[in-house]
């Protein structure tokens, strides 16, 4: 079966200090995958995602950006954060079930940037 | 642009009733459609997916699809309050592996 990682589960960071959050998929190969924010009392926004090692799609400019090291590893970085970046940040990964492409989240990382 | 739109609730129903969640969508080319369940605090779990007309069953869960109305809806059979949490709809277009999500129904269900 398959699972996905997140980590760190929450951060706490300083306005200005840099960011790493790391995704990762086992029990499968070449897998999609997407990088999400969600703030609080609002909807999904799709930050970034990827189809192979080293294509990153970004679909909304901002100081974060995101990296592809491995099939199943997908990174999520900033130089420096705002306030603004505060949010729950989820990664996710899709793969063909049957007829359509199906999405499937990780656990998740809460961000507060102070 | 592709829009998706819910009712953002809360719909409150009592235990043991039926909750029913809507979903429209405005692209015609849609071809899939899905339902998650986020509670509080955590990250979205798949519940199922549609793509044909009509309706689909899982367990006390069934997604009605109309492409013509180009509407979607999940009814939940039994409500227990453990059903209490946000339902996201999310929509993929035919080609695409980007869905739009909704931006989610509260539900809560009462003892």
């Amino acid at each position: 079966s398959q699972t996905i990682h997140q980590w760190p589960a929450t951060l706490v960071q300083p306005v200005g200090s840099p960011l790493s959050l790391e995704c990762t998929v086992e029990g499968t190969s070449n897998p999609n995958l997407y990088w999400y924010r969600q703030a609080a009392g609002r909807g999904l926004q799709l930050l970034f995602y990827s189809v192979g090692i080293g294509q990153i799609s970004s679909e909304v400019p901002q100081n974060l950006s995101a990296s592809r090291p491995q099939d199943r590893q997908f990174i999520l970085s900033s130089k420096k954060l705002l306030l603004s970046d505060s949010g729950f940040y989820l990664c996710a990964w899709s793969r063909i079930a049957g007829r359509t492409d199906t999405q499937y989240f990780g656990p998740g990382t809460r961000l507060t940037v102070l | 642009q592709k829009e998706v739109e819910q009712n953002s609730g809360p719909l409150s129903v009592p235990e043991g009733a039926i909750a029913s969640l809507n979903c429209t969508y405005s692209d015609r080319g849609s071809q899939s459609f899905f339902w998650y369940r986020q509670y509080s605090g955590k990250s979205p779990e798949l519940i199922m997916f549609i793509y044909s007309n009509g309706d689909k069953e899982d367990g006390r869960f069934t997604a009605q699809l109309n492409k013509a109305s180009q509407y979607v809806s999940l009814l939940i059979r039994d409500s227990q309050p453990s059903d209490s949490a946000t339902y996201l709809c999310a929509v993929l277009s035919g080609g695409s592996y980007i869905p739009t999500f909704g931006r989610g129904t509260s539900l809560i269900v009462h003892p």
